[in-house]
């Protein structure tokens, strides 16, 4: 078990370009997550995943969002003509959905900076 | 949303207990309650879980009331690595957790 890994650790990019991240769930974990934080602030939840099946998604995930977990193994987090409001971490957890409900683990994060 | 209240801040001399607070009123019967905790520039970490009787893992303990309307999280002996923000939360079906601004715990060396 190598934990959950996201990729890159560190964005810079210019308002309007696309940018996309990775996070790799720990293996075997069917459910896979993604949430947003700002600075002095909770993480916030954008969308959920059960194998390949995108099951739910925040009104926060606005259509310049979008996420993709293709074969139910890694994910993909897209953001489409960014903006400077979108310069947060953006958190990647998986969990195995057995059991007692629902511990979740968290990746290191994606810090996106939009100039 | 499956609010939690919790102190701001708390502050502890370091090698003494610690008890974080949290309400969760709108706490349901099938609901677990979850404690994160988050260094800087990391993701939150996995401290404990439990539904309605206390807890206790190498970590921390848990401690939740006979309602279930509040909970404490108990560093029986806290460290300088202790020091994070803590996040209570609460959940029925593990799919979203709703993450408020938690505690930031100081521990004074």
């Amino acid at each position: 078990d190598t934990g959950v890994s996201q990729d890159p650790r560190h964005k810079i990019t210019k308002r309007g370009q696309n940018v996309t991240f990775r996070c790799d769930p720990i293996s075997e974990h069917n459910r896979l997550y993604w949430y947003r934080q700002t600075l002095g602030q909770g993480p916030e939840f954008l969308t959920y995943f059960q194998n390949e099946a995108q099951l739910e998604k925040s009104r926060l995930l606005s259509d310049r969002f979008s996420a993709e977990r293709p074969k139910g193994s890694f994910s993909t987090l897209e953001i489409q003509r960014t903006e400077q409001g979108d310069s947060a971490m953006y958190l990647c957890a998986s969990s195995s959905g057995q059991g007692t409900f629902g511990t979740q683990y968290f990746g290191p994060g994606t810090r996106l900076l939009v100039l | 949303d499956a609010k939690t209240t919790q102190p701001n801040s708390m502050e502890s001399n370091e090698e003494e207990p610690v008890h974080l607070p949290c309400n969760h009123s709108t706490i349901s019967g099938t609901d677990y309650i979850h404690w994160y905790r988050q260094l800087p520039s990391q993701g939150p970490e996995y401290v404990i879980h439990g539904l309605t009787s206390n807890v206790n893992n190498r970590m921390a303990s848990l401690a939740i009331a006979e309602d279930r309307k509040s909970s404490t999280l108990i560093l029986h002996r806290a460290t300088l690595r202790d020091a994070a923000v803590y996040y209570c939360i609460h959940s029925n079906t593990g799919n979203q957790f709703y993450f408020g601004t938690g505690t930031s715990l100081t521990v004074i060396p």
